[in-house]
This record gives structure tokens, C-alpha cells and sequence, in this order.
């Protein structure tokens, strides 16, 4: 298996354009999660999912944050419209089950200007 | 919520030196983690544990799950340049409770390495 798999590795926008990051987990993991990491604030889990079913959003930062799984393998996190301080690297992470080791992808950064 | 305080928050050693970071947790785990991440990359698994006194060795690496599972360190041997990074500890919780699955990751450990 190739790994999480992320797009695109950098994106940078303009504020108040609507952005969307891409992930396609490991194959056959139930696990999908989403974390952002800035120096501030480390990693932070956004969402996380399980069987494509959102389990615990509250790590979302505000209604212009929205994540989806249509299919056990995709997911995006969209961000609309962007701001100043969403700029960070933001990471997919995928598990086999709720108590087993996660996988990371390599990772999206985000500059919004 | 769920806190993962790790300590130390960096480590400025020589090379050879052996080192010691740990986290620990408001809450009971049962599974601890530790990553380590290179710069411009994602957190890489290094050690994973699932039972509460549990201890386990990757190499120079040693890692255990202490026994009241709220509480984890990880050592490393003999450092090398090639162990610098950010070090992070990470926990999920046990089965059957409402955060079942949730990944949760202390502050991380920058680790310097001086040869």
C-alpha cells in the first residue's frame, strides 16, 4: 500500500477563497482523521471518522471548516472561505480500528495571504 | 476533555547522551504512541503500546505503558545526529466510551542533538 495520501502538498490562496484538501487513506483502515499543526497550537485533531461516519467533530474551528467521506477512500476538508490564520500544515491519518496505531500522511501546507 | 501534557518541551544534548521524555494523562489510554516527526514530513510511528505495564524496544529505543495507564515514557540510547526532531506521545482511549478512537497528541519534545 502506498500510504495516506495527500493533496495537494502546498496551496496557497487568497483570503476568502474557498479551499479543499484531499485524502485517501489506507486501504481497508476504518479509521480517518484530521489534524492541524501550527507552532502555536501543536497538533489538534479536526475530525475524525469512523466507517465514513463522522464521530467527534468538536475540534473544528468554526462553521467554515466542513469535512467529508463520501467513501471509505476519500475524504476532504474544505475551508470557506479562508482566512489569514487557517494558514498551517494540515495532516490526514488513517487506523486499522479505534485502538490501533495510526498512519500519517505527508501533509498539506496551507498559506492563505 | 481528554490532556496530554509531555515534558520535557525541548532537549539540547550531546551526541551519545541517553534520553528521557515522557507524557502522562488526565484520563486512562489503552493505547499509547510515539511519533517522531522530521522536519517538512508527517509524525512517523516509532513505538507502539497496548497493555498497561508494558515495555518495548525499537532499536536504541525503549518505550512503556505505565501501569496506571495514564502515563507513558519513552528513552533513547546512545543519541546520533540523526535523532533530532520532534518527538510526540499520543493516546486513545478505551473501548466502549463516547471517545472511542480519538487520537490525542501531548505538546511534543524538540530534541537537539549537538555531535
Amino acid at each position: 500500500d502506498a500510504g495516506v495520501i495527500q493533496s495537494p502538498r502546498h496551496e496557497v490562496t487568497e483570503m476568502g477563497q474557498e479551499v479543499t484538501l484531499r485524502c485517501k487513506p489506507i486501504s481497508g483502515h476504518d479509521y480517518l482523521f484530521w489534524y492541524r499543526q501550527t507552532m502555536m497550537r501543536g497538533l489538534e485533531l479536526l475530525i475524525y471518522f469512523n466507517n465514513n461516519v463522522p464521530i467527534d467533530d468538536s475540534g473544528m474551528p468554526e462553521d467554515r471548516f466542513s469535512a467529508k467521506m463520501p467513501n471509505a477512500s476519500f475524504s476532504t476538508l474544505k475551508i470557506q472561505p479562508s482566512e489569514p490564520r487557517d494558514s498551517a500544515v494540515y495532516f490526514c491519518a488513517s487506523s486499522l480500528r479505534g485502538d490501533t496505531e495510526a498512519f500519517f500522511g505527508q501533509g498539506t501546507r496551507l498559506t492563505v495571504v | 476533555g481528554q490532556q496530554l501534557n509531555q515534558s520535557p518541551q525541548s532537549m539540547f544534548i550531546q551526541e551519545g547522551e541517553d534520553v528521557s521524555m515522557n507524557c502522562t494523562s488526565s484520563s486512562i489510554f489503552n493505547t499509547w504512541l510515539w511519533y517522531k516527526q522530521d522536519p517538512g514530513e508527517g509524525p512517523v510511528l516509532l513505538i507502539a503500546l497496548y497493555k498497561a505495564g508494558e515495555l518495548t524496544s525499537n532499536g536504541r529505543l525503549t518505550a512503556q505503558f505505565g501501569i496506571t495507564r495514564k502515563d507513558s515514557f519513552l528513552n533513547i540510547s546512545a543519541s546520533i545526529p540523526s535523532d533530532v526532531g520532534i518527538y510526540f506521545c499520543a493516546g486513545q482511549p478505551t473501548a466502549g466510551g463516547t471517545s472511542y478512537g480519538k487520537l490525542t497528541f501531548g505538546q511534543g519534545t524538540i530534541l537537539t542533538v549537538h555531535p
